[in-house]
């Protein structure tokens, strides 16, 4: 069964950084778009970015809102994803999940839209708060 | 704010059907039939229940469908059991803010 083990979530200080890990089992990140979701109380759950597949290049894109501040990355040696969250504020205080991509095929275009979360772990809780 | 609108909550008695709305804009929900629905138990992570609009995953319930109409996509449940109880999410690809967008959920309450 395919799983991801979050970590790394904690208290940080507003304007202090952390990263997140989200480790894979029974499956290879290296050949999966997967991206960073977080979930708050107030603004229910907000999609941060992804990253996609090593063969169609392993860029990354990012929501407007966190754009700048958070970086997606992945280790392929370690079959692990990051999230690495710089210029915290209280706002970023949330339980933060990676999940694993699926797509559509669009016949027309020849495209494949990833636009929907398949897989998500446990997830892993930040709080920033002084 | 979220960049699609939910009502905060439904309500309906077992076997009865209730349906979720799920409201964005040309940029999003009416724009593309790249809606997909979540299932999130109390203290329980979400879970995909529909994706491309209407279809539902392996080992999704039939009684669970999705629709769309314009800037609207709708999850209904039909036969509601106790176990439907549980806040329900939408999402839609979009070309703004970001690449997908969320609405801020709906808590189902089976009387």
């Amino acid at each position: 069964e395919v799983q991801l083990v979050e970590s790394g979530g904690g208290l940080v200080k507003p304007g202090g950084s952390l990263r997140l890990s989200c480790t894979a089992s029974e499956f290879t990140v290296t050949d999966a778009w997967m991206s960073w979701v977080r979930q708050t109380p107030g603004k229910g759950l907000e999609w941060l970015g992804r990253i996609k597949s090593a063969t169609k290049g392993g860029t990354t894109d990012y929501a407007a809102a966190v754009r700048g501040r958070f970086t997606i990355s992945r280790d392929d040696s370690k079959n692990t994803l990051y999230l690495h969250m710089d210029s915290l504020n209280t706002e970023d205080t949330a339980m933060y999940y990676c999940t694993i991509d699926g797509s559509h095929y669009d016949t027309l275009t020849g495209y494949y839209y990833y636009y929907y979360m398949d897989v998500w772990g446990k997830g892993t809780t930040v709080t920033v708060s002084s | 704010q979220s960049a699609l609108t939910q009502p905060a909550s439904v309500s309906g008695s077992p076997g009865q059907s209730i349906t979720i709305s799920c409201t964005g804009t040309h940029n999003d929900v009416g724009a593309y039939d790249y809606v997909s629905w979540y299932q999130q138990h109390p203290g329980k992570v979400p879970k995909l229940i529909i994706f491309d609009v209407s279809v539902r995953p392996s080992g999704i319930s039939t009684r669970f469908s999705g629709s769309k109409s314009g800037n609207t996509a709708y999850l209904t449940i039909s036969g509601l059991q106790a176990e439907d109880e549980a806040d329900y999410h939408c999402s839609s690809y979009s070309t703004s803010i970001a690449l997908r967008v969320f609405g801020g959920g709906t808590r189902l309450t089976v009387l």
